[in-house]
């Protein structure tokens, strides 16, 4: 099946600061990346994803880019906010419908 | 609440009990997943279900069992023969289409073993 691995484990970044996550994967047959945020004791809220046809994405200060020949992706994060801190999970869509998740980066923004 | 309801929020569990957690969706979604998150790792799959009456295990479903007879609901039975029982549970849906099938999730139930 597939492996997702993410990193760093914890970012802690100054407020204003960019802020960058990567993931790796596994199955070369994963085609949608999606990247959920969660706040401490709440449901995980996607954010931005990416499909394996497109290389990268932009929705306002948060973007996403994918290299499927290196079987990565990472999630930018600009201008950062103390409303940015949270727990930020990559995931990777294999077969059959099933979401692997990464373990997760808590990212601290220090105002 | 983003169309999918679990409940309850807490339970708390003595050993030895079964516990059934729901996890009802109205977004007319054909796939549905049980997810299970202990703190500091990512989410792992326990059940996962494509479509009304047939279910597959994810990757850590010892101990657990799930049933599918409607297609809006997808319960967890988390039995005794779960050894760490406590973690937090979240349960998602998705349509079951290869592009548009962004994955939602409920607000997670806490299960505690006493």
């Amino acid at each position: 099946g597939e492996n997702v691995e993410q990193h760093p484990s914890t970012l802690s970044v100054q407020e204003g600061d960019s802020a960058v996550i990567k993931c790796t994967y596994s199955d070369s047959a994963s085609n949608y990346f999606p990247w959920y945020k969660q706040e401490l004791g709440k449901r995980p809220q996607l954010i931005i994803d990416i499909r394996s046809n497109v290389g990268e994405k932009k929705d306002q200060r948060i973007a996403v880019t994918l290299n499927k020949t290196a079987k990565h992706f990472s999630l930018h994060i600009t201008e950062t906010q103390p409303e940015d801190s949270a727990v930020y999970f990559c995931a990777a869509r294999g077969n059959f419908n099933k979401f692997y998740f990464g373990s997760g980066t808590k990212l601290n923004v220090k105002p | 609440d983003g169309g999918i309801t679990q409940s309850p929020k807490y339970l708390f569990r003595k050993e030895g009990q079964n516990v059934t957690l729901s996890c009802e969706q109205n977004l007319n979604h054909d796939a549905m997943y049980w997810y299970r998150q202990d703190p500091g790792q990512g989410l792992r799959l326990i059940y996962y279900s494509q479509i009304v009456n047939d279910f597959q295990k994810g990757d850590i479903a010892e101990g657990y069992s799930v049933s599918r007879e409607k297609k809006e609901s997808f319960p967890l039975t988390v039995t005794s023969a779960q050894k760490n029982p406590t973690a937090f549970y979240l349960c998602a849906s998705s349509t079951s289409g290869t592009r548009d099938n962004v994955l939602t999730f409920g607000a997670g139930s806490r299960l505690t073993v006493l």
